[in-house]
């Protein structure tokens, strides 16, 4: 079963740089989500992408962008990264409605040092 | 506006022992309600959902929650504790009219299972 695909799985940035997290949502699935999960606490919603749109966001700066490509896959980017950019990036797909819930990969972590 | 409070960030039971975890929400709609668990070093997983149907909603692995809308409430329930519970668990509040985006996690609860 195709669940969702991210990668990296680990990555190390220096503060000031930018990084670039992928995902591959599940099979049958178009909508894509990403979430900020700090230590210790619940993810936090970035955006999500529809038709290669974004279609609603949380409350990130614009440091952090993001992209849907035509196949359903995503991109997140963050630049000019901050030490409290470190986290657990997890994306999460569904069908546009969610009444079925998200199905979520393991996840990117990235620290920033 | 919504929010999701957890009630308990952590839970201890024995095995073999009931479990509850609490979980009260606020929605200016009428929400979908979600429970995740989530392993160490592992993404989260669907538990169960309720979605407007029937109040009472039963999971995977013996887990059910009751949607109570009187009391905003959508409390997760296990009859017996398995050691394989062990895990990070998380209610989600998305609202349900509005077909995008943002659904709303509360902070988690840590379950532990003693043997």
């Amino acid at each position: 079963d195709a669940g969702v695909t991210q990668s990296p799985t680990h990555l190390i940035k220096t503060r000031g740089q930018q990084v670039t997290l992928r995902c591959s949502p599940k099979s049958g699935h178009d909508t894509v989500s990403w979430y900020q999960q700090a230590l210790g606490q619940g993810p936090q919603f970035i955006f999500q992408y529809y038709e290669e749109e974004e279609r609603q966001r949380g409350n990130f700066p614009d440091r952090f962008s993001g992209h849907q490509f035509p196949n359903y896959s995503s991109e997140l980017n963050v630049n000019a990264l901050l030490l409290g950019d470190s986290a657990l990036y997890l994306c999460a797909s569904s069908l546009p409605t969610q009444d079925y819930g998200y199905t979520f990969g393991s996840g990117t972590r990235l620290t920033v040092v | 506006a919504q929010s999701v409070t957890q009630l308990d960030s952590h839970v201890s039971v024995s095995e073999g022992t009931p479990v509850l975890l609490r979980c009260n929400y606020s929605s200016s709609y009428s929400p979908s309600l979600f429970w995740y668990v989530q392993h160490p070093n592992k993404g989260l997983q669907l538990l169960l959902k309720y979605t407007s149907a029937a109040t009472l909603v039963k999971g995977i692995n013996g887990f059910e929650a009751e949607f109570k809308k009187s009391e905003t409430s959508f409390h997760l329930t296990k009859p017996s504790a398995h050691m394989s519970d062990a895990a990070e668990y998380f209610c989600v509040v998305t609202p349900w009219e509005t077909n995008a985006g943002k659904s709303t996690f509360g902070d988690g609860t840590t379950l532990t299972v003693k043997p």
